[in-house]
């Protein structure tokens, strides 16, 4: 198994409060990704990041922010957490920019935003 | 852009039947395409994968074959069990990486039940 944690695993927070959920890895892969897993929709890019200190925007960026101080370690923060961000957050790595690269993904941070 | 339609579900089956999950996509050029698998309660893993047009991906009996004529990578398998009950996602990867596009896009998924 990829070295990925992902914590906390489950949150329950209200509206309006900051929430940040951590991607840690062992592998020192490069690539890092936060995506959310709704019904319907699969599963959205939010952001990623390709080095520390460096990311980019996915699709449905709006209303997170990342940061990526150490290699291993991805945050992710919503400043203030609304109902719509209810959703189940997989963090993954990959270790190069091919596009054949197989993504390695966390096991998951169920967050419900009251 | 880049696009990923696959069969809606949920699918049920019964032990040893024979499964067909379709997948079919939107993209330029020759994009990488991939099956991941979601178990109960778990991060999404890799499935199998292809990366040119007529290659056959294949793991623990699962099968998938790019067809670039008709854009499509649907998954097989001829005799499926209990445990194969899982979330299956078809996924497709840029031809040509540079930053920006290192993306992975990925269908909705489709929930397979197996059923003793």
């Amino acid at each position: 198994d990829a070295g990925i944690t992902q914590s906390p695993r489950h949150k329950v927070t209200e509206t309006g409060t900051p929430v940040t959920l951590r991607c840690h890895q062992t592998e020192n892969h490069r690539y890092m990704y936060w995506y959310r897993q709704d019904p319907g929709h699969g599963l959205r890019l939010i952001h990623y990041s390709y080095g520390v200190k460096d990311t980019d925007k996915g699709e449905v960026s709006d209303g997170y922010s990342v940061s990526r101080s150490k290699t291993e370690d991805f945050l992710l923060t919503l400043e203030s957490a609304t109902s719509s961000q209810t959703s189940v957050y997989f963090c993954a790595i990959s270790e190069s920019t091919s596009g054949a690269d197989t993504q390695y993904f966390g096991p998951g941070t169920r967050l419900t935003v009251l | 852009g880049n696009s990923v339609t696959q069969m809606e579900g949920p699918v049920t089956l019964s032990e040893e039947a024979f499964l067909t999950i379709n997948c079919t996509y939107t993209a330029t050029g020759y994009p990488s395409l991939f099956w991941y698998v979601q178990y109960p309660g778990e991060g999404l893993q890799l499935l199998l994968k292809a990366t040119k047009a007529d290659d056959k991906g294949s793991n623990k009996g699962f099968e998938a074959t790019y067809r670039k004529e008709t854009t499509s990578f649907h998954l097989e398998k001829g005799s499926v069990q209990v445990s194969d009950s899982a979330v299956y996602f078809c996924a497709l990867s840029p031809t040509t990486v540079f930053f920006g596009n290192e993306k992975l896009t990925f269908g909705t998924g489709t929930r397979l039940t197996i059923i003793p």
